[in-house]
């Protein structure tokens, strides 16, 4: 079975100062990685995704993750945070042996202060 | 239609009560997935199917039933609602599996009292 832990619940930054939301996920197998966010009110966006190849991977409005394999990991990052950056943010995993099953972690709420 | 359509947007209802939450893409997408999300708890998968003519269960799925007799559309009944089952419900799709991101619809909030 796969699952998916994020260590943060909620997070307070100010404008400007670097996010670094933690992912960890379980697996045996190859897998696929997603962040997804969603803003207050709408539904899940996705960020970025990872499937192969570069391990750093960029994702829309300046976000980036890193997938780390011998530590299960995803996290993700982004250096200067803006106040249109509060949303709760979703780490996701699909396992390649898993078929179509896709598992959220449970969400880290974000608060940017202006 | 344009993606993933869910209706109804909210919904108060009694316990005990039968409810369909409806679910409609037109993306011609084969996977599709139930999920509700909770303050805490983040996404958990109640249901989903791979492809029309099949489903599997998820994480929670107790008190929740789907069908999928076409490509398009994949209703969730709640064939008794109890309070516990108030919660937002993301409809959501992809083409097929691997590193295809899923679309999510726009939800249903349901309270169940």
């Amino acid at each position: 079975a796969q699952s998916v832990s994020q260590h943060n619940h909620h997070v307070i930054l100010s404008e400007a100062a670097s996010l670094e939301l933690g992912c960890n996920y379980s697996y045996g197998g190859t897998v696929n990685l997603f962040w997804y966010v969603q803003y207050p009110g709408q539904h899940l966006q996705l960020l970025l995704k990872y499937f192969s190849g570069d391990p750093l991977v960029k994702g829309i409005k300046g976000f980036e993750a890193e997938f780390i394999k011998s530590k299960f990991s995803f996290n993700l990052r982004k250096p200067s945070v803006q106040w249109s950056d509060t949303a709760e943010y979703f780490c996701a995993v699909n396992g390649n042996n898993a078929g179509n099953m896709l598992t959220f972690g449970g969400g880290t709420r974000l608060m940017v202060k202006p | 239609i344009a993606g993933i359509t869910q209706a109804p947007t909210s919904q108060i209802l009694a316990a005990g009560r039968r409810m369909t939450l409806r679910c409609t893409q037109d993306m011609r997408h084969n996977a599709m997935y139930w999920y509700r999300q909770d303050l805490g708890l983040g996404l958990r998968l109640i249901h989903y199917s791979n492809t029309a003519g099949t489903t599997g269960k998820g994480e929670v799925p107790d008190g929740y039933s789907v069908s999928r007799a076409n490509t398009d559309d994949f209703p969730l009944t709640l064939a008794s609602a109890v309070p516990s089952q108030t919660s937002v419900y993301f409809c959501a799709s992809r083409p097929d599996r691997g590193a295809a991101e899923a679309f999510f619809g726009q939800g249903t909030r349901l309270t169940v009292v």
